[in-house]
């Protein structure tokens, strides 16, 4: 078990719609990390927060955006969802937003867009 | 352009056998090489982390190697079991632990069988 908790873990839904992904990270990290994952596909980095503060942005697309709120919880909205944007989605956390620590993933939230 | 490249892509191997996994990478500047293995359906585990000056590093069965002049990793799985099976992933980083820096290598898919 990483410590990092992510919610749900399953999601099916529509063309066109907006959802939202939880992720409460391991108890003591302040940085976290959300990356996409296609089917057959590596992971692509989308956006980073440390301490409430967006740290760095990847390929992230504008109809998605994230935050992370005092208690260090973060969410990813995801909306105008389209057929492509079926993947999983991990987060992850480490204790700095630098350095040589590890990342901790969570299990990932599976979206299916029908 | 900073890429991380792995072989093979897939590997099939006997329980109970020894293999070697590659990384190259032509990420720079360097800072930190990280191993992770990926069950199916499951988040990344995080099993080393190399800095500039490490050579080799050890977790259980997984012993990994870092040639950092000629920019090349191995990891290598000692007596396999059924458990191993799984995507190896070899992650890149720039300067320091920032979402952005990070460069993952598309993995390599192990099936250990009976």
């Amino acid at each position: 078990d990483s410590g990092v908790t992510q919610t749900p873990k399953h999601l099916i839904t529509a063309t066109g719609q907006r959802v939202t992904l939880r992720c409460s990270p391991r108890s003591g990290d302040l940085s976290v990390y959300w990356y996409q994952q296609s089917l057959d596909q590596g992971l692509q980095f989308l956006i980073q927060y440390y301490n409430g503060e967006e740290r760095a942005k990847g390929n992230i697309l504008e109809r998605f955006s994230a935050q992370q709120f005092p208690d260090l919880h973060s969410e990813l909205n995801l909306s105008s969802l389209e057929l492509g944007d079926s993947a999983l989605y991990f987060c992850a956390s480490s204790v700095a937003g630098h350095g040589n620590q590890p990342q901790h993933f969570g299990d990932g939230t599976r979206l299916s867009i029908l | 352009k900073n890429q991380v490249e792995q072989s093979p892509q897939s590997l099939i191997i006997l329980e109970g056998k020894n293999c070697t996994l590659q990384c190259n990478y032509t990420v720079s500047p360097f800072s930190n090489l990280r191993w992770y293995k990926q069950d199916t359906g499951r988040g990344p585990v995080s099993l080393t982390i190399m800095t500039f000056s490490e050579n080799t590093k050890s977790n259980g069965r997984y012993t990994a190697t870092l040639d950092a002049d000629t920019k090349q990793s191995s990891l290598h799985i000692t007596a396999s079991q059924l458990s191993d099976s799984a995507s190896y992933i070899c992650v890149v980083s720039r300067n320091n632990n920032a979402g952005n820096m990070l460069t993952f290598g598309g993995g390599t898919r192990l099936m250990v069988k009976p």
